[in-house]
């Protein structure tokens, strides 16, 4: 089945600086999705990018099918944004189901 | 956007007890159902996909008679963790399939901790 990997598994940031988490999946895919999961649990919806580059915010996200990766920038980088953060593949001819990758979590420090 | 209401948040009970965890999608219908599992520090893992008013497909080494899934309806849909053991104790998260949109949709989750 499809390889999800995340990099890196940990990050430490101080408040205000700009990050860089990197997604790569191992077959081509037609969907890709980006998600956070914040302290208490909760998994909240990014973006969805199967290709291009999407922005949101401080946000943005960028994947490149044809090279099997995707990008998540977090710009000035708040404790807010501390918690986990997950890719995850779409499998659509298995219902929709999500293949997730093993996460990056990060703590962002006043 | 869409909203789910997954209850309880958390639950302690003791080895041998059943607990049934809820599913609701308040504002939309939906056909389809994931039920993921959570261990500390790890990714989330899916258990099993359920449709509607049809018997719920379980993910390899998920034992189908433990993790009793309902979907009766297009807006609830039920786990149950039957004689549960310390080794289940995990953090359960659904997740209705909104057809209406490219994102996905989770409920808040379910720490179980079974002594």
């Amino acid at each position: 089945g499809i390889q999800v990997e995340q990099s890196p598994p940990d990050l430490i940031l101080q408040e205000g600086a700009n990050s860089t988490l990197r997604c790569n999946f191992s077959d081509s895919v037609n969907n890709l999705q980006w998600f956070h999961q914040n302290p208490w649990g909760q998994l909240i919806n990014l973006f969805y990018i199967p290709s291009g580059t999407k922005q949101n915010g401080r946000l943005s996200a960028t994947t490149v099918a044809t090279e099997r990766y995707s990008l998540l920038y977090i710009s000035s980088s708040q404790t807010t944004d501390s918690g986990v953060y997950f890719c995850a593949v779409v499998i659509y001819n298995q219902g929709g189901k999500l293949i997730f990758g093993q996460g990056t979590e990060l703590s962002v420090k006043p | 956007g869409a909203v789910v209401s997954q209850h309880p948040s958390w639950v302690i009970c003791k080895s041998g007890t059943s607990v049934k965890i809820e599913c609701r999608s308040l504002d939309f219908q939906a056909t389809t159902m994931f039920w993921y599992r959570q261990f500390p520090k790890q990714s989330l893992m899916l258990m099993a996909t359920s449709n509607e008013g049809s018997k719920a497909t379980y993910e390899q080494g998920v034992e189908k008679d433990k993790f009793l899934i309902n979907h009766a309806s297009l807006t609830l849909s039920t786990l149950t963790v039957t004689s549960a053991h310390p080794e289940d104790s995990s953090f359960y998260i659904c997740s209705p399939r909104d057809t209406r949109e490219n994102g996905y949709t989770f409920g808040s989750g379910t720490r179980l901790t079974v002594v």
